[in-house]
């Protein structure tokens, strides 16, 4: 069955340094997402892409977050200097050909990103 | 916009007992509800999710839940609770601003403990 995948599963920074997420969603979708979940909080909405464009982002995802799909496959969230509170994880989901409210979104596994 | 309550942050059900997680939502628009299990340190998977249709869905490892306009809500029940069942439950709605693609919003979670 296909599913999206996403590395690494754990990532630990220093605060400060640059940290790339890296997903590859389900090959024959078109819309990509990221959510954030902190620890003990509820999952979040970051950002969404389609067609090389975030279609809508939160107020979460400021000028120190970026996406990108770099190629056919992958899918990846940037964050540019990190702070002690970007400690979550980090959920990458994609959904299929109709993209409407009813299709399910596929959710990674998670990378855990750990800010010392 | 679009948000969803649910109703506890932590349940506990003796083995075999009824489980009742509550979720109530609000939404501009007839919304779509999804309820997904995340067991620990892993992802979100999909428990059932309702469209249009028929109020009642059902799910996957026996859960079921029931969309009542009226009452705004999306409770999720399953008749006997089994021990892995324990895992958090997440509440979602989505919406589809425009363009085809979708934006899910959680609820805060609740974490079901099954008692031997």
């Amino acid at each position: 069955e296909p599913e999206v995948t996403q590395t690494p599963s754990h990532q630990v920074t220093q605060m400060g340094q640059e940290v790339i997420l890296r997903c590859v969603p389900i090959s024959n979708h078109l819309y990509f997402y990221w959510y954030r979940q902190i620890l003990g909080q509820k999952v979040e909405f970051l950002v969404s892409f389609y067609n090389n464009e975030i279609s809508e982002k939160s107020e979460i995802f400021d000028d120190q977050f970026s996406v990108e799909r770099p190629d056919g496959s992958n899918f990846t969230l940037k964050i540019r200097s990190t702070k002690l509170e970007d400690s979550a994880m980090y959920f990458c989901a994609s959904t299929g050909l109709a993209g409407g409210r009813g299709d399910e979104q596929f959710f990674g596994p998670g990378t855990r990103l750990t800010v010392l | 916009a679009q948000s969803v309550t649910q109703l506890g942050s932590h349940v506990s059900v003796s083995e075999g007992a009824l489980v009742l997680l509550r979720c109530n939502y609000s939404s501009s628009v007839p919304p779509y509800l999804f309820w997904y299990v995340q067991y620990p340190n892993q992802g979100l998977q999909l428990l059932l999710k309702y469209t249009t249709g028929a109020t009642l869905v059902k799910g996957i490892n026996g859960f079921e839940a029931e969309f009542k306009k009226s009452e705004t809500s999306f409770h999720l029940t399953k008749p006997s609770a089994h021990m892995s069942d324990a895992a958090e439950y997440f509440c979602a709605v989505s919406v589809s601003p425009s363009g085809g693609y979708q934006k899910v919003t959680f609820g805060t979670g609740t974490k079901l403990q099954v008692i031997p």
